[in-house]
């Protein structure tokens, strides 16, 4: 079974500064990660994914994540916020060997920026 | 390229009641996944389905079923509602196939039960 863990459940921030949702996750099988972030009342929107290769992944919006196998860590980045980031941030993983798409998500972070 | 639509946006219903969403994926994507959405236990996996059978399934009880047509679209049923069972329901579709694509979810129907 794979489980997932954001370790901060609200992240408040200013507008321009620097963030990072953190994110672990554990499985017995081999993964693929990623961010979703949800707007109010809408659905969930890929951010960006990890499936192999460069353990640094770049994605929309100006987000980036770093993949680190040892610490099972997929810790989400952006250098400069925007008021417009302000949204809910959820982490998800998938078991490479299934054709199926179940995900597992973690419990969400809620990033706010404030000018 | 339309999106995944889910209907209806927005629903309430009395205990005890029954009550069926729908959702119709992008088109070309024959896989569609269903989760429940709450404050307290976030997303949870419903059920996947795939050629209209289902081919994976969370850990809810019998009360929640869901079909998928041959067109690709779903539906999804809940029983005997529960106060418990409000909860935005968010649909997702996918490609087929063993290598992974991202899965595109539609807005979602807010499920209110009195």
């Amino acid at each position: 079974a794979q489980s997932v863990t954001q370790l901060d459940s609200q992240v408040p921030v200013f507008e321009e500064a620097p963030v990072e949702l953190r994110c672990n996750y554990s499985s017995s099988v081999s993964v693929y990660l990623f961010w979703y972030v949800q707007y109010p009342n809408q659905g969930l929107q890929l951010l960006l994914k990890y499936l192999s290769g460069s353990t640094l992944v770049k994605g929309i919006n100006g987000f980036e994540a770093e993949f680190n196998k040892s610490q099972t860590s997929f810790h989400l980045r952006k250098p400069s916020v925007h008021i417009s980031d302000t949204a809910e941030y959820f982490c998800a993983v998938k078991r490479q060997e299934t054709s199926g798409s179940r995900l597992t998500f973690g419990e969400g972070t809620q990033l706010t920026v404030n000018p | 390229k339309a999106g995944v639509t889910q209907t209806p946006r927005y629903l309430i219903k009395t205990r005890g009641q029954q009550v069926t969403l729908s959702c119709s994926p992008i088109s070309g994507h024959r896989s569609v996944s269903w989760y429940q959405q709450t404050p307290g236990q976030g997303l949870q996996f419903l059920f996947e389905y795939f050629s209209e059978t289902q081919r994976n399934k969370g850990n809810f009880p019998g009360r929640f079923s869901g079909r998928q047509f041959s067109n690709s679209r779903s539906e999804m049923n809940v029983s005997t509602l529960e106060l418990g069972d409000s909860a935005l329901y968010l649909c997702a579709s996918s490609l087929v196939g063993r290598g992974v694509t991202e899965a595109f979810f539609g807005q979602g129907t807010r499920l209110t039960v009195v």
